[in-house]
């Protein structure tokens, strides 16, 4: 199947970190990704990794992967209010690389 | 910094008129892409074109639906005949080759159908 599931609302404060997760059913994924939409904006590339690798790391973002449980999940550190949007997962299949998204997440950061 | 651009921002027509949304993709960028996101739901793929032709496409782009890329930097996507339910966010995308991995998004053209 081509499923992927976010959990629909996260709320956090002010430099608390966020943790985003995401599941997936279809192993045959090559990269996975994240996106972030502001409100009225397209969507902006945050991150991606590479199916073969188990983290990746990358200023306040990090993505861990776990394959076996074909679980998905993006670490925000020191969330600030300017990252409050929905945040998209996607994964990237065959050579075309079509993107498969996930449910979103809406992230609100509170003071 | 290179971006994708698409117009119009917002469109409106009425049910049964064609439209034809544009994009300006990455220059040098090999793949495109359409996506769409009916209000509230999922960004869902439309297709992905490359080297003058389809490459995939999915259940949703059926016959109403084609795209071109008339000159080296345009790239478009026509309705012929809209339908309420085609009122959505549509995206464009673009890919630099197959050893790149990034997609990159334009911010899209809200249709709305009357």
């Amino acid at each position: 199947g081509e499923d992927v599931e976010q959990s629909l609302f996260l709320s956090v404060r002010e430099g608390d970190s966020s943790v985003i997760n995401c599941t997936y059913t279809d192993s045959s994924s090559t990269y996975l990704y994240w996106y972030k939409q502001e409100p009225g904006a397209g969507l902006q590339l945050l991150t991606y990794i590479f199916s073969n690798m188990d983290m990746k790391q990358d200023q306040r973002l990090t993505v861990l992967l776990n394959k076996k449980d074909k679980h998905l999940s993006l670490r925000i550190a020191d969330t600030q209010t300017g990252d409050s949007a929905i945040y998209f997962c996607a994964r990237g299949t065959g050579g075309g690389n079509k993107l498969t998204f996930g449910t979103g997440t809406q992230l609100k950061v509170e003071l | 910094e290179p971006e994708v651009t698409q117009t119009p921002s917002h469109q409106v027509t009425q049910m049964g008129q064609e439209v034809i949304l544009r994009c300006v993709p990455i220059s040098n960028h090999l793949y495109f892409y359409w996506y769409r996101q009916i209000l509230g739901q999922k960004v869902e793929f439309l297709v992905s074109f490359y080297n003058n032709e389809i490459s995939e496409k999915s259940e949703i782009f059926d016959d109403q639906f084609s795209v071109e890329r008339p000159d080296g930097s345009n790239f478009t996507l026509k309705i012929r005949s809209t339908k309420l339910e085609d009122s959505a966010m549509y995206f464009c995308a673009s890919r630099g080759g197959l050893a790149d991995n990034e997609q990159f998004f334009g911010p899209g053209t809200r249709l709305t159908v009357l």
